[in-house]
């Protein structure tokens, strides 16, 4: 079974400086999904960035960027230029590429909290 | 806006209490899922379904059961609610590819 795991259960950054969260996963499948959600206080989930396994360029998203490490299966997220509006949890996920059954669901680590300070 | 929407958005309840959690969307999507959250755990999947009346067990699915009737709906039932099933509790669908959709939770709370 896979396994997704975030190691950092908080962290902390200045305002407009950079961060690092990390994420680590576990599968024997070749081809599937890796998933950033951020998760304010409002409880809702927002997905901040995606990657297809079968990218090897690593995905984009304004200040938001990973560094895709298939080998070593390592998914970080790097957040740029932080702002106080960045301030939630942080949730890496895996998917498998396959659609049927159980196949298609999220497996989530255990999140990350962000505090940023002004 | 999102096509998908949980109700009730709290709750408390007494042990022992029937509970039923709705979830409702309006994407005609196949997929639904039923998650948990709670604190040093993420989010655990309960149950999901792949059409009406298809569904099947998640990781912590014990204490839960569900139901899907229509493509729209998936309920989330708790036949006699404990303590240890005081949580947030997550609808989700399964969109185009890989696009998921999450309501916006339900913060229960059995006393």
């Amino acid at each position: 079974a896979q396994t997704v795991t975030q190691s950092q259960p908080e962290m902390s950054v200045q305002e407009a400086e950079t961060v690092t969260l990390s994420c680590t996963y576990d599968t024997s499948e070749s081809d599937y999904y890796l998933f950033w959600y951020k998760q304010p206080p409002s409880r809702q989930m927002i997905l901040v960035i995606r990657q297809e396994a079968y990218k090897q360029q690593n995905a984009t998203e304004n200040r938001f960027s990973v560094n895709f490490q298939k080998a070593a299966k390592s998914f970080s997220l790097k957040i740029s230029d932080s702002q106080l509006g960045d301030a939630a949890m942080y949730f890496c996920a895996y998917r498998s590429s396959n659609y049927g059954g159980s196949q298609g669901n999220l497996i989530f680590g255990k999140g990350t909290k962000l505090s940023v300070k002004p | 806006d999102a096509g998908i929407t949980q109700s009730p958005r709290h709750k408390v309840t007494e042990t022992g209490t029937p509970v039923t959690l709705r979830c409702h969307q309006t994407e005609n999507h196949r997929y639904m899922y039923w998650y948990r959250q709670d604190p040093g755990h993420g989010l655990r999947l309960i149950h999901y379904s792949y059409g009406v009346k298809d569904t099947d067990k998640g990781e912590v699915s014990d204490g839960y059961s569900v139901s899907r009737s229509k493509t729209e709906d998936f309920l989330l039932t708790l036949e006699s609610a404990t303590s240890s099933q005081t949580s947030v509790y997550f609808c989700a669908m399964r969109g185009q590819q890989y696009g998921y959709t999450f309501g916006s939770g339900t913060r229960l709370t059995v006393v």
